[in-house]
């Protein structure tokens, strides 16, 4: 079955400092999405960055900047100069054929930003 | 403004008490799921729906019906709600494959 493994249940980071989140999966596709979303305070969930697995390019929105490494099934998010509104649950999500299309959710990681 | 809309946002009931919640999008969206979540679960997937009149099961659909009758707008049902459906709610709503918008949330508490 396909799985998203984020090994970091929390992580904390300085203000203005560099954070990477990590996420790992299992596929035996080559065309897929992966996506990094992000549920703060309020529990709203809202989409920081998605990844199309046939881009080589590595996505990035601003501040946020993944490391997709497609033969290690690595999909890391890096955030700089973080700030205190970064603080929240990250998920990282995966999306394709193998799993009907169904998004498979990572468990998150909690994301403390220190003043 | 392209959103996905969830009503009631807060629900207090008592066991047994139908209920529906409401969820809509703008977005002519073929696409349409729901999920509760809860501490230490993550996001686990109720229903989805791929188009009108089409629906689907996820990994927790005991307890909760759907319906698809038109595509903006897909109600999540709970016939006889019980305590362990106490839960936050999402509806979220998709271009197919792409990326998923949810709606702000549904906070039920079922005494």
């Amino acid at each position: 079955a396909q799985t998203v493994t984020q090994s970091q249940p929390e992580m904390s980071v300085q203000e203005a400092e560099t954070v990477t989140l990590s996420c790992t999966y299992d596929t035996s596709e080559s065309d897929y999405y992966l996506f990094w979303y992000k549920q703060p305070p309020s529990r709203q969930m809202i989409l920081v960055i998605r990844q199309e697995a046939y881009k080589q390019q590595n996505a990035t929105e601003n501040r946020f900047s993944v490391n997709f490494q497609k033969a290690a099934k690595s999909f890391s998010l890096k955030i700089s100069d973080s700030q205190l509104g970064d603080a929240a649950m990250y998920f990282c999500a995966y999306i394709g054929m193998d799993s009907n299309y169904q998004l498979i959710w990572g468990a998150g990681t909690k994301l403390i930003i220190k003043p | 403004e392209a959103q996905v809309t969830q009503n009631p946002r807060y629900l207090i009931t008592v066991t047994g008490k139908k209920l529906t919640v409401t969820c809509s999008q703008n977005m002519n969206h073929e696409y349409m799921s729901w999920y509760r979540q809860d501490p230490g679960l993550g996001l686990r997937q109720i229903y989805y729906s791929m188009n009108v009149e089409v629906t689907d099961k996820g990994d927790v659909p005991e307890g909760y019906k759907v319906s698809r009758k038109e595509k903006r707008n897909f109600p999540l049902i709970l016939e006889s709600p019980s305590p362990n459906q106490t839960s936050l709610y999402f509806c979220a709503s998709r271009e197919d494959p792409g990326t998923q918008y949810f709606g702000p949330g549904t906070r039920l508490l079922v005494l």
